[in-house]
């Protein structure tokens, strides 16, 4: 079976620009949430949406959206980039809307750069 | 605001010794601790969890407990296996806050054949 798929693998964009990242479940997850890894850090929250609706929202500022389809994938945007948005994001899938109950799978991440 | 802290950046071990890595954490809301564990340029894999009921669980070469009071879970893995090198995280979380799991900064475990 597949396991999380993301794409692309790495990204490199200049500040100011718009970025979209990319997401498909593992096949019958329904929910998916999206993580930021700053290198020497754990991975941070951002959002998690279950049966397409958002149930999650981390401390992120607004230039931070994201949605989910209705086959459960998801994208993850972020406008106008700055350069601290560099880092590998994550995206996980689960089972079941409640996370740590239902444990995360997580994809391979994609390394943004912004220069 | 970090509430779960794995304060060992590093660990190194010898094949087919004990490994114990540590976590603390501060929210006493948490009720579902998990470790993950990392290789480079590839995404957390799920190990093992525990809910904040029980004080053990136990998976194979794996066994994670719970100390509540303490607020102190740790990771076992015995016998360690050079295998077993990566970067490994506790996370937490809790109910009705906001579905954010909350991760550790990790320790890099080192297993020396």
């Amino acid at each position: 079976d597949a396991g999380v798929t993301q794409s692309p693998t790495h990204l490199i964009k200049t500040r100011g620009q718009q970025v979209t990242l990319r997401c498909s479940p593992i096949s019958g997850h329904k929910s998916v949430s999206w993580y930021q890894q700053v290198l020497g850090q754990g991975p941070q929250f951002i959002f998690q949406y279950y049966e397409k609706e958002e149930r999650g929202r981390g401390n992120f500022p607004d230039r931070f959206s994201a949605r989910q389809f209705p086959n459960y994938s998801s994208e993850l945007n972020v406008n106008a980039l700055l350069l601290g948005d560099s880092a590998l994001y994550l995206c996980a899938s689960s089972m079941g809307p409640r996370t740590g109950h239902s444990p995360l799978h997580f994809g391979n991440g994609t390394r943004l750069t912004v220069t | 605001d970090q509430q779960v802290k794995q304060n060992s950046p590093s660990l190194s071990v010898q094949e087919g010794r004990i490994s114990i890595l540590n976590c603390d954490y501060t929210n006493s809301m948490f009720d579902y601790f998990l470790w993950y564990k990392k290789y480079p340029a590839e995404g957390p894999t799920f190990l093992i969890s525990i809910s904040s009921i029980k004080d053990k669980n136990e998976d194979g070469r794996f066994t994670v407990f719970l100390n509540k009071s303490a607020k102190h879970l740790s990771l076992h893995i015995v016998p360690s296996q050079p295998g077993d090198s990566a970067v490994y995280f506790c996370a937490a979380s809790a109910p009705y806050n906001n579905n954010d799991m909350r991760f550790g900064a990790g320790t890099r475990l080192t297993v020396k054949p």
